[in-house]
């Protein structure tokens, strides 16, 4: 299968940490993206991780795979205005040799 | 690194005429590049994958006559939505691939978005 679930919306308090859950259902051997969309602008590629990775830092952001749940997140530390924009997961399925997008997480910062 | 660009970032043209928008790897030469649709507050949609100096491979229920994909060099291709109708407007986001040059062969660099009106 290639579904990509996310939840629609998360709020968070500014210098709150953010959680932005995903989970997919290919078991393969894949890359797996995160992306961040702001209003009316193309997407930036924040991170990805290997499916034989568990975890990836990088500053502010920490992804978190857990194969055997097929679940991926990303956290963000002291989350600030700025990190308000819709947020992508991606798999890309090997063989299909394209992306597989998620519905996009809207993060709203609350100051 | 890694940049893509789009042109023009946003058209309005009038039913029945055609229009082109490029989508340009800066700093790398991409031998796959991607075009995708999206509708407001949907996730993306792609519609066709484009390789380098070949036919460009299109997504089930993507017209290919309707939606022209040339990429003639590595650093450009170009989507040209032929007798565009209304329902054809959305936001069009390219991808390109640097391939293993770019350590990833996967990972996909997004251009900014071409946004679409036809009247």
């Amino acid at each position: 299968g290639e579904d990509v679930e996310q939840s629609l919306f998360l709020s968070v308090r500014e210098g709150d940490s953010s959680v932005i859950n995903c989970t997919y259902t290919d078991s393969s051997s894949t890359y797996l993206y995160w992306y961040k969309q702001e209003p009316g602008a193309g997407l930036q590629l924040l991170t990805y991780i290997f499916s034989n990775m568990d975890m990836k830092q990088d500053q502010r952001l920490t992804v978190l795979l857990n194969k055997k749940d097929k679940h991926l997140s990303l956290r963000i530390a002291d989350t600030q205005t700025g990190d308000s924009a819709i947020y992508f997961c991606a798999e890309w399925l090997f063989g299909n040799e394209k992306l597989t997008f998620g519905t996009g997480t809207r993060l709203t910062i609350i100051p | 690194g890694a940049v893509v660009s789009q042109h023009p970032s946003w058209v309005i043209c009038k039913s029945g005429t055609s229009v082109k928008i490029e989508c340009r790897s800066l700093d790398f030469q991409a031998t796959t590049m991607f075009w995708y649709r999206q509708f407001p507050k949907q996730s993306l949609m792609l519609m066709a994958t484009s390789n380098e100096g070949s036919k460009a491979t299109y997504e089930q229920g993507v017209e290919k006559d309707k939606f022209l994909i040339n990429h003639a060099s590595l650093t450009l291709s170009t989507l040209t939505v032929t007798s565009a109708h209304p329902e054809d407007s959305s936001f069009y986001i390219c991808s390109a691939s640097p391939g293993l040059a770019g350590g990833n062969q996967e990972t996909q660099y997004f251009g900014p978005g071409t946004r679409l009106l036809v009247l």
